[in-house]
């Protein structure tokens, strides 16, 4: 298996336009994350799917921010619009609970720049 | 609500030192504890991953120990190399599935 696969790598986008992030989960896995990663933060969850339907999104920041798992094997994070603080890495991670074990397999992440 | 540390934050070291990373939780109900390695610029990497029944697991030159009770997980690397210089982060999976990070200890470790 190719792991956990994002796209794009790197995007920088001007304020108040939509960016839109992608995630293919590793074949198999039925939860997946999308977390946000910066400096002053740290790694933070922003919203956990499981079976493809959204279980947890208490860590969206705001109505800005949407995300959808259409199928098993594909996930977007969208945000509409853009805001220069929404500058980060953006990592989507899967895994495939079973008996308590829920090793997490994470993406290359997106370093998203938004000027 | 589920609060991990790591101490320390940051660590530089001559090559070929022992060391010794510690993550510590405050609510010991989790299903497991996996450490993770992060290259600058880079995704997460899983090194190790333990159970809530055990007490360590080894790979390499890796070890981890996990103490549920007391809220403390251990990650002991034997005779760094440069090449183990990143970040490491920990996180703890409960009930819910979701695992929950640390900020992490960013090691550097000089030739």
């Amino acid at each position: 298996d190719a792991g956990v696969i994002q796209s794009p790598r790197h995007e920088v986008t001007e304020m108040g336009q939509e960016v839109t992030l992608r995630c293919k989960p590793i074949s198999g896995h039925n939860s997946l994350f999308w977390y946000r990663q910066t400096m002053m933060r740290g790694l933070e969850l922003l919203i956990y799917f499981n079976n493809n339907v959204p279980i947890d999104d208490s860590g969206m920041p705001e109505d800005r921010f949407s995300a959808k798992m259409p199928n098993a094997s594909f996930s977007t994070l969208k945000i509409q619009p853009s805001e220069p603080r929404d500058s980060a890495v953006y990592f989507c991670a899967s895994s495939r609970p079973t008996g308590g074990i829920t090793e997490a397999f994470f993406g290359q992440g997106t370093r998203l720049t938004v000027v | 609500k589920q609060e991990v540390t790591q101490i320390p934050a940051a660590l530089s070291v001559p090559e070929g030192e022992n060391l010794v990373l510690n993550c510590s939780f405050t609510d010991s109900a989790i299903y497991n504890l996996q450490w993770f390695r992060q290259d600058p610029g880079k995704g997460l990497t899983s090194l190790l991953l333990i159970q809530s029944s055990q007490r360590e697991q080894t790979s390499g030159r890796l070890n981890a120990s996990l103490d549920k009770s007391s809220g403390r997980s251990t990650l002991y690397i034997a005779a760094s190399q440069p090449g183990d210089s990143a970040t490491y982060l920990c996180a703890v999976n409960e009930r819910s599935y979701i695992p929950t990070f640390g900020r992490g200890t960013s090691l550097i470790v000089h030739p």
